[in-house]
């Protein structure tokens, strides 16, 4: 199993360039994550897909869309990049969504380093 | 708003010390996860914990819900064991993974 992978490790952007960031679990997991990992702050949610077909914003969703393609798959586009979101970016996966009754552990994948200039 | 805080932020000890790394958090929760940083950015559950303690390999991590706090301990510290190390709670009222809380994170160094 490869777990949850992301791609791609490394992107450089151009202030108002877009692109989309893929990640991907093989653990047949329910639900999935992105979160934006800043110096000097903890990880924070953007967006996250309780099981296939549903998205909900997390707590810094503003400039990024998701799209959970299927089980497997679940994407975070950036339409038009700025300074402000570079960042490193972890898409993470669990049994099921993490909530007031359940402790479901979370896989991270390896992160992609993003720097728009 | 529930607040995650850890300390300290920064520790360097040398090969074999024991460490203690703590967290403490604002409100009531169901679950805290710690989880491991290495330097080349992965990251990795270590412990899920709602009560009590849980103990692998040479980590023990502790929990005392009624004062909102967590511990988490090194034991024989090697050089390996350089990290982050990251507090994160599920609060007990939160609907939804937007209230996964996690804190900035204690950067640790093992000396040899």
């Amino acid at each position: 199993n490869a777990g949850v992978t992301q791609t791609p490790k490394f992107q450089v952007l151009k202030t108002g360039q877009s692109m989309t960031l893929q990640c991907a679990q093989d653990m047949n997991h329910n639900s999935m994550y992105w979160y934006r990992q800043d110096p000097g702050m903890g990880l924070r949610l953007i967006y996250y897909s309780a099981s296939e077909g549903t998205t909900d914003k997390g707590e810094v969703p503003n400039g990024y869309n998701v799209s959970r393609l299927n089980k497997r798959e679940f994407s975070l586009r950036l339409e038009s990049a700025a300074p402000s979101q570079t960042s490193v970016y972890f898409c993470a996966s669990s049994v099921w969504l993490a909530g007031p009754f359940s402790d479901n552990e979370q896989f991270f994948g390896p992160g992609t380093r993003l720097t728009v200039l | 708003k529930n607040e995650v805080e850890q300390s300290p932020q920064n520790l360097t000890a040398q090969e074999g010390e024991f460490i203690t790394i703590n967290c403490s958090y604002s409100v009531g929760i169901s679950a805290l996860h710690w989880l491991q940083q290495h330097p080349g950015g992965g990251i990795v559950s270590l412990f899920m914990l709602s009560s009590g303690k849980k103990k692998h390999g040479r980590l023990i991590a502790t929990i005392n819900i009624q004062e909102k706090h967590s511990s988490l301990h090194i034991t024989a510290s090697h050089p390996r064991d350089s990290a982050v190390y990251i507090c994160a709670v599920i609060p007990y009222s939160g609907g939804g993974a937007d209230g996964l809380t996690f804190g900035k994170g204690t950067h640790l160094i093992i000396q040899p």
